[in-house]
């Protein structure tokens, strides 16, 4: 199972919007709705920020959002403030087992 | 508070072995998934090893079967991994995490760090 496929950066002015791309196969990412997306500041653990493809855990901006098309999830930070500056990383079920796969990373910068 | 707690990281020479422990409170880890994840520095995150709720299924990464073995115990609501055969490649941040399908990995420990080096 390969890694997931990430841009290595994005950026935006804050008040904008940035969207980072998670582009898998169809054993993964198109074949099941078991997307998650994890925000990491550095030096942090890992926090959940979306899980079944759009889902936002208690507590979680609506700020941020997932969606899904083929074989390519997508997360959208809207209204960038300075403290999403932070790596994110996207997951998946690799054919809907407990296999996982994780994405290879975005840097996203706060201009 | 839900909260994990690792422990057990440290040096190893190449070969040696290691046990981490990750010690849950708020919460039963018999009740759920659980995760070891790890991450070398500056590099991304990588999962390793699962246990389900039952502890009766374990799943590996290709890159320790057959020398890491996650385990349980849950009179101590304690989870282990225990790595053997350890290599430089190994070398990494072992996070233990909760969570699962469909809900994601919702807690993570801060982490331990693992250094395997001559």
């Amino acid at each position: 199972q390969s890694a997931l496929t990430q841009p290595p950066s994005a950026s935006g002015s804050p008040g904008q919007s940035v969207t980072i791309s998670c582009t898998g196969t169809s054993s993964d990412v198109g074949g099941y709705n078991y997307v998650s997306w994890y925000q990491q500041h550095p030096g942090k653990a890992p926090k959940l920020m979306i899980y079944e493809v759009t889902k936002r855990p208690s507590g979680v901006p609506d700020r941020f959002s997932g969606s899904k098309s083929g074989n390519t999830a997508s997360l959208t930070v809207s209204g960038l403030q300075a403290e999403d500056e932070a790596d994110y990383y996207c997951c998946s079920s690799y054919a809907g087992s407990d296999i996982y796969v994780f994405g290879s990373g975005t840097k996203v910068t706060v201009l | 508070e839900v909260r994990l707690v690792e422990s057990g990281g440290g040096l190893v020479q190449p070969g040696g072995s290691l046990r981490l422990s990750c010690a849950a409170s708020g919460f039963t880890v018999s009740n759920y998934w659980m995760f070891w994840v790890r991450q070398i520095p500056g590099e991304g995150l990588v999962w390793v090893s699962d246990m389900n709720k039952d502890g009766t299924n374990t799943m590996y990464a290709d890159s320790v079967k057959g020398r890491f073995t996650i385990s349980r115990d849950n009179a101590k609501n304690t989870l282990y991994l225990q790595m053997n055969s350890l290599r430089a490649e190994d070398t990494a941040v072992y996070y233990c995490v909760r969570g699962g399908l469909p809900a994601g990995l919702d807690c993570w420990g801060q982490g331990t760090l693992v250094t395997v080096s001559s």
